[in-house]
């Protein structure tokens, strides 16, 4: 299994453009997470998603949109890049049971490192 | 508001000595799973290990046990018999407040960097 992969591994973009951040997962989990780590802060949550068609917001999800099709694939798009969102960039799944009020062990993409000029 | 913390921006440990990594959290969650997370500079983020909030028993994975108290929502990581491949940030993740949402979420602290002396 190749687990969570995540492209592109590094990125520069210019102010106003914008890009979609790839990320898959082959263990078959229901939920998905993507999160922002900058220096100082930890991993901040921007969406997730409990399922294919189920998306909600985290804790930081301005300038962001997901959408979740199918269980495998769940991409971050960034609509309009802002020097705020350089960043690492990290997709995470895990097994869940939809409406549960818990959180199973994350397994975590490798991180794309994304920088806005 | 932050939900978890980790008050400990930096720790060093001799080679072969113990640490210990403190972290505490806030939930009104009955049941729930607490999480250790190791970073090293590879970045890639790798679970360390995992507790079971209804769970007596403090998890325990070969070198790495915790220190479990879920009265006081403290959930602090001991290493013990440090090796040099230990070095690494490592942050602690519990559930985030409870919303109506679809699920549930989780919150991470601001990490520990932990040097390993030889």
């Amino acid at each position: 299994n190749a687990g969570v992969t995540q492209t592109p591994k590094f990125q520069v973009l210019k102010t106003g453009q914008s890009m979609t951040l790839q990320c898959a997962q082959d263990m078959n989990h229901e939920y998905m997470s993507w999160y922002r780590q900058d220096p100082g802060m930890g991993l901040r949550l921007i969406h997730y998603s409990v399922g294919a068609g189920i998306t909600d917001q985290g804790e930081v999800p301005n300038g962001y949109n997901v959408s979740r099709s199918t269980t495998e694939d769940f991409p971050l798009r960034l609509l309009s890049a802002a020097p705020s969102q350089t960043s690492v960039y990290f997709c995470a799944s895990s097994y869940s049971i939809r409406w549960a009020r818990w959180v199973d062990t994350q397994y975590f993409g490798p991180g794309t490192r994304l920088t806005v000029l | 508001a932050q939900t978890v913390t980790q008050s400990q921006p930096e720790m060093s440990v001799q080679e072969a000595e113990t640490v210990t990594l403190s972290c505490t959290y806030d939930t009104s969650e009955s049941d729930y799973y607490l999480f250790w997370y190791k970073q090293p500079p590879s970045r890639q983020m790798i679970l360390v290990i995992r507790q079971e909030a209804y769970k007596q028993q403090n998890a325990t994975e070969n070198r790495f046990s915790v220190n479990f108290q879920k009265a006081a929502k403290s959930f602090s990581l001991k290493i013990s018999d440090s090796q040099l491949g230990d070095a690494a940030m490592y942050f602690c993740a519990s559930p985030s407040p409870p919303l109506e949402t679809s699920g549930s979420r989780l919150t991470f602290g601001e990490g520990t960097q932990l040097t390993v002396n030889p």
